[in-house]
């Protein structure tokens, strides 16, 4: 099972929006909704962001929004802050009952 | 609150074994699956393998299938992680995570045990 594919880095001032994809395939972000998407500051412990696509677990704020269309999914922030410079990961449950990561996206507020 | 635990993690030889364990405190630990995922020095999040809630079904990565074996025992809410044939790039912090079944989702995370294998 490959990695799902995420741009490397990306980058905004603050009040910006920014957008991370998350390109898989046909056997996995194709054909389910477990698509969830974590945030893991430097030096810190993953936290888990975006469930089934979009939804949020309490406590994320409403800035973090989830979507997919065909094998592709997306995290958008809006309203960029300082405290979201982190990598970014998105996670999909697969065909063979198993689960793939993102290769991570880490975001920069310039 | 929930917890999440993790133990045995150090340096090892390769071709060594190692066993790592992950105990759970703050929730109904029988009703939930569980899941290892380990991340490399300065590398992204990898999946390993989960259990359902009885135990009795377990899945893995292919990269890991026949050398890591995972186990739970709901009397003692733990999950225990088993490696043999140790290679160098099983170097990696190992996460233990409680994952939601139905909703595919990984919710609460423990702080890791960090595995060298190095000679």
């Amino acid at each position: 099972q490959s990695a799902l594919t995420q741009p490397p880095s990306v980058s905004g001032s603050p009040g910006q929006s920014v957008t991370i994809s998350c390109t898989g395939t046909s056997d996995d972000i194709g054909s389910h909704n477990g698509v969830s998407w974590y945030q893991q500051p430097p030096g810190t412990v993953p936290k888990l962001l975006i469930y089934e696509v979009r939804n949020r677990p309490s406590g994320v704020p409403d800035r973090f929004s989830g979507s997919k269309s065909g094998n592709t999914a997306s995290l958008t922030i809006s309203g960029l802050q300082a405290e979201d410079e982190a990598d970014y990961y998105c996670s999909s449950y697969t065909s063979s009952n198993t689960y793939v990561f993102g290769t991570g996206t880490e975001v920069t507020v310039l | 609150q929930v917890q999440l635990v993790e133990s045995g993690g150090g340096l090892v030889k390769p071709g060594g074994s190692l066993r790592l364990s992950c105990s759970a405190s703050g929730f109904n630990f029988r009703d939930y699956y569980m899941t290892w995922i380990r991340q490399a020095p300065g590398k992204g999040l990898e999946w390993i393998a989960d259990i359902s809630s009885s135990g009795r079904s377990i899945s893995y990565a292919d990269s890991v299938k026949g050398r890591f074996t995972m186990s739970r025992d709901n009397a003692k809410n733990s999950v225990s992680l088993q490696i043999d044939s140790l290679r160098a790039e099983d170097t990696a912090v190992y996460f233990c995570v409680r994952e939601r079944e139905y909703t595919a989702r990984f919710d609460y995370w423990g702080q890791g045990a960090l595995l060298t294998v190095s000679s």
